[in-house]
C-alpha cells in the first residue's frame, strides 16, 4: 500500500536551518509529481512546493521561495525540503504528498512531520 | 492568486442529515477543484477532483458539484465519521495551488 512516512521535524531558533524528508513506498515514486504542504497549528492548509517527478521543474509558494529548496532523490524513493532562515511563521506540521497525475491534487499525504521554530 | 472562501466556517448537523459545504473561488477555476477530509491528528484525505469526480474508496453519499467560481459538496446520510474538517482546493491557475480555509462539520 501506498506510505509517505515524513521525518525531520523538531525544534529549531529562528534564522536556522532544517531538512526534511519523506519516505515513500508502495509506488512508483518515479512517476509522481511530489507536493509539501504545511498547516499551522490550528490553521489550515497552505502549499509550500512542488517539483515534477524527474526533477525537471519545481515551483514554490512565495512565502518560502528563496529559502526552501525541493528535492527527490528517485533512486531511494525520498523527497526532502531544504528549509533556511526559518522564521517563526514557518511554524507548522509539514506533510508531503503525491500528486495525482501531475495536475496539483494531492492523493495521498503522509502524517506530517511538526516544524517549532522558537528561540 | 486566487483567494478561496469556504462557507459556513462551522456547520452544525444530525446524523443521519444531509451537510452543504460551499466553496467560492476568486476568479474561475473551471473545474479544477478538488475536496479533503481532516479529522484531528490526521492528513488530509483527498474526497473529491473535478469537481466531482470521487476518489478512490470515497463512499457515494459524498457528491461534489460547481464550475467556474461556486462549487457544493454534499454529504448525505450524515454518520459518524463525516464529522471533520473540510478543505477544498484549487488547481487551475498555479503556483500557487490554493485552498480554502476549511468548513468543520459539527454534530448538531
Amino acid at each position: 500500500q501506498v506510505q509517505l512516512v515524513e521525518s525531520g521535524g523538531g525544534v529549531v531558533q529562528p534564522g536556522r536551518s532544517l531538512r526534511l524528508s519523506c519516505a515513500a513506498s508502495g509506488f512508483t515514486f518515479s512517476n509522481s509529481a511530489m507536493h509539501w504542504v504545511r498547516q499551522a497549528p490550528g490553521k489550515g492548509l497552505e502549499w509550500v512546493a512542488v517539483l515534477w517527478f524527474d526533477g525537471s521543474n519545481e515551483y514554490y509558494a512565495d512565502s518560502v521561495k528563496g529559502r526552501f529548496t525541493i528535492s527527490r532523490d528517485n533512486s531511494k524513493n525520498t523527497l526532502s525540503l531544504q528549509m533556511n532562515s526559518l522564521r517563526a511563521e514557518d511554524t507548522a506540521v509539514y506533510y508531503c504528498a503525491r500528486d495525482l497525475a501531475a495536475a496539483g491534487i494531492g492523493d495521498f499525504w503522509g502524517q506530517g512531520t511538526l516544524v517549532t521554530v522558537s528561540s | 492568486e486566487i483567494v478561496m472562501t469556504q462557507s459556513p466556517a462551522t456547520l452544525s448537523v444530525s446524523p443521519g442529515e444531509r451537510a452543504t459545504l460551499s466553496c467560492r473561488a476568486s476568479q474561475s477555476v473551471s473545474s479544477n477543484l478538488a475536496w479533503y477530509q481532516q479529522k484531528p491528528g490526521q492528513a488530509p484525505r483527498l474526497l473529491m477532483y473535478r469537481a466531482s469526480t470521487r476518489a478512490t474508496g470515497i463512499p457515494a453519499r459524498f457528491s461534489g458539484s460547481g464550475s467556474g467560481t461556486e462549487f457544493t459538496l454534499t454529504i448525505s446520510g450524515l454518520q459518524s465519521e463525516d464529522f471533520a474538517v473540510y478543505f477544498c482546493q484549487q488547481y487551475n491557475n498555479w503556483p500557487p495551488y490554493t485552498f480554502g480555509q476549511g468548513t468543520k462539520l459539527e454534530i448538531k
